[in-house]
């Protein structure tokens, strides 16, 4: 079955360093999504992305991120200047459809950012 | 503002008992609601979905949900619990655009 896959599972960085995410959505699909999880609190949506550019974004998505999709495979997030607050498990998802059609949202397993 | 809200944050079963778990969503017009699961160690996957018509969902693993309008609910439900559904559920809602809005999760161990 193909699945969602992100690198790395878990990542420790020092506040103020730059922090690449990356995901590997299923192949045939369209449209990519970031959410993020700090712990003990709501999976809570950062970005949707779609035909090469950012379809929404929520109040957290703020300047210090940034999304690419480099290639023809992966899709990327970016955060520029850590921030203790930044500490969360961020999830990629993809979806073949748009959420607000009929999508279905497949999710990776996530990757645990900690910034010390 | 548009949110979801999940009353239950834990919840403790035994086998073979019966599972509902809340789901109020608070906006008025078109939305479409989500439950998500996730197993310990997984990636959070589809349960079921409601856009329209019968508002009594079936998704996988005998769970079934039900939309009540009127009540802005979208209780998860299901008639006896195994130990393998020991997980976190989330409900969700997209009301517009492409941004699916999650409760907090309720995590539920089944005891064996």
């Amino acid at each position: 079955e193909p699945e969602v896959t992100q690198t790395p599972s878990h990542q420790v960085t020092q506040m103020g360093q730059e922090v690449i995410l990356r995901c590997v959505p299923i192949s045939n699909h369209l449209y990519f999504y970031w959410y993020r999880q700090i712990l003990g609190q709501k999976v809570e949506f950062l970005v949707s992305f779609y035909n090469n550019e950012i379809s929404e974004k929520s109040e957290i998505f703020d300047d210090q991120f940034s999304v690419e999709r480099p290639d023809g495979s992966n899709f990327t997030l970016k955060i520029r200047s850590t921030k203790l607050e930044d500490s969360a498990m961020y999830f990629c998802a993809s979806s073949l459809y748009g959420q607000a059609g009929t999508g279905e949202l497949f999710f990776g397993e996530g990757s645990r950012l900690t910034v010390l | 503002a548009q949110s979801v809200s999940q009353h239950n944050h834990h919840v403790i079963l035994s086998e073979a008992a019966s599972l509902e778990l809340g789901c109020n969503y608070s906006y008025g017009g078109t939305v479409n609601l989500f439950w998500y699961v996730q197993y310990p160690g997984q990636h959070l996957q589809l349960l079921l979905k409601y856009f329209s018509g019968d508002p009594l969902v079936k998704g996988i693993k005998g769970f079934e949900a039900e939309f009540i309008k009127s009540k802005f609910s979208f209780n998860l439900r299901k008639p006896s619990v195994q130990w393998s559904d020991t997980a976190e559920y989330f409900c969700a809602a997209v009301y517009a655009g492409n941004m699916l809005t999650f409760g907090g999760g309720t995590r539920l161990m089944v005891k064996p």
